[in-house]
This record gives structure tokens, C-alpha cells and sequence, in this order.
């Protein structure tokens, strides 16, 4: 299994700021997730967060919104750029250990943005 | 391509009865199969997983789920609900033509009364 921790766990911001949220997992993980979760919705995939490499955007998901880092191995952020009140939401990272089936996803326990 | 359905936006129960959370799945491949659970203001947590093993998963807190192929279904259930069970449920279905991008339900809310 894995531990992910995520930074700020909910914040408030002014239309038109930019957020970075952060993702760190306790140990190694092969690919690291962001989600959206509107209220009361399933989740909706954003990216899939590539070490070393550009992350890789789900339709309707664009680098220039939503740019994604992720140095090694146990972190990544998510910036969410440019906001706008349509930007608040839940957004959760995940993460498959890099020792297990390479399939099953650990989650963190989420950021709430509200953007006025 | 893969797909996933929670029959039910919302399930109620009183304490002490059973619990069953439907799910269709669809998909190309001999998926895998999560059912995650989520609680208010939480994030998701693994409930239980099926990796073509055993058809009959057993989970924490007490839930399983059976896997039935002929059906496309993959039901989650719990002989007694208790009041912390209270929470949203999602089914995922992952590892259809090798990716490992999954797809979620819709999710299902689980109200149980007292």
C-alpha cells in the first residue's frame, strides 16, 4: 500500500489566481493520477503525472490550465491556473506502488478549492 | 474500451440489514475490479479488488463482492449495514487493453438508518 499526503487540504482564492497543490506518497509509485470530483460527482481524471517526462492530459484537460511537475518518484503537483469559480472542486492525487499489481490506486485524502 | 455502471444513485437501509451495491461493467479485456469507498469530506479508500483470482472478493469491514462474468457484474454487499457504513461507493474498472487508466462509477450513497 502507500500513504499520500496532500497540500493544502482546502484553500479559498480570488478569481484569476493561480494554486499549486501537492502530492507526496510515502514510497515509490509507477504512475501518479490527478482528479477533479465536483460535489456530489464521481471523479474525472485529469492527467497522468510522467517522472521525467510531460504529463499526459485527459480530454478537456489542457497543460496551459492545469500544468503538472513530477521530479522523481514520490511527488507531483498540480497547479491549477488562471481560476475561475467553474475551478472549484475537490482534486485528489493517486498513486500505483511501484511493489504490487501495478494496478490498484492509493488516494489522498483530497484538496477542497472554492474559488469566489 | 471499458465502462462501468452503478445501477443505483442512492441505496437506504436500517442498521442491522443487508446491504448491496449493484455495478455492470463492460469491457474488452478480463478487467480488474475495485469498489472504493468514500467518506464526507475523506478520501477514497480500498474497500476490495478483484485480479481474476477468486470470483468471490472478501474486503474490510465485512463487505465481498462477487464477480460474475456471465452477468458483466461485480455487486458489492455486507450481511449487516452498520451506521459508520454511511458513505459514497465507487466501482472502477481498470486494465482493459493493457492501459491502466481506470474508470469510475458514478458512485452510489449509502444512507443507513438507525
Amino acid at each position: 500500500s502507500a500513504v499520500i499526503s496532500q497540500k493544502p487540504s482546502r484553500d479559498i482564492c480570488q478569481r484569476g489566481t493561480s494554486l499549486t497543490i501537492q502530492c507526496q506518497v510515502d514510497s515509490q509509485v509507477t504512475m501518479m493520477f490527478w482528479y477533479r470530483q465536483q460535489p456530489g460527482q464521481s471523479l474525472t481524471l485529469i492527467a497522468t503525472a510522467n517522472q521525467g517526462s510531460e504529463a499526459t492530459y485527459e480530454s478537456g484537460f489542457v497543460i496551459d490550465k492545469f500544468p503538472i511537475s513530477r521530479p522523481n518518484l514520490t511527488f507531483s503537483t498540480l497547479t491549477v491556473s488562471n481560476m475561475s469559480p467553474e475551478d472549484s472542486s475537490i482534486y485528489l492525487c493517486s498513486g500505483i506502488p511501484w511493489e504490487g499489481d501495478q494496478e490498484t490506486q492509493y488516494f489522498g485524502p483530497g484538496t477542497r478549492l472554492l474559488v469566489l | 474500451a471499458q465502462s462501468v455502471t452503478q445501477l443505483d444513485s442512492h441505496v437506504s437501509v436500517s442498521e442491522g440489514t443487508p446491504v448491496l451495491l449493484r455495478c455492470n461493467y463492460s469491457s474488452s479485456y478480463s478487467p480488474s475490479l475495485f469498489w472504493y469507498v468514500q467518506h464526507p469530506n475523506k478520501g477514497l479508500q480500498l474497500l476490495l479488488k478483484y485480479t481474476s483470482a477468486a470470483t468471490l472478493v472478501k474486503g474490510i469491514n465485512g463487505f465481498e463482492a462477487e464477480f460474475k462474468k456471465s452477468e458483466t457484474s461485480f455487486h458489492l454487499t455486507k450481511p449487516s449495514a452498520h451506521m459508520s457504513d454511511a458513505a459514497e461507493y465507487f466501482c472502477v474498472v481498470s486494465g482493459s487493453g493493457g492501459s491502466y487508466i481506470p474508470t469510475f462509477g458514478r458512485g452510489t450513497s449509502l444512507i443507513v438508518h438507525p
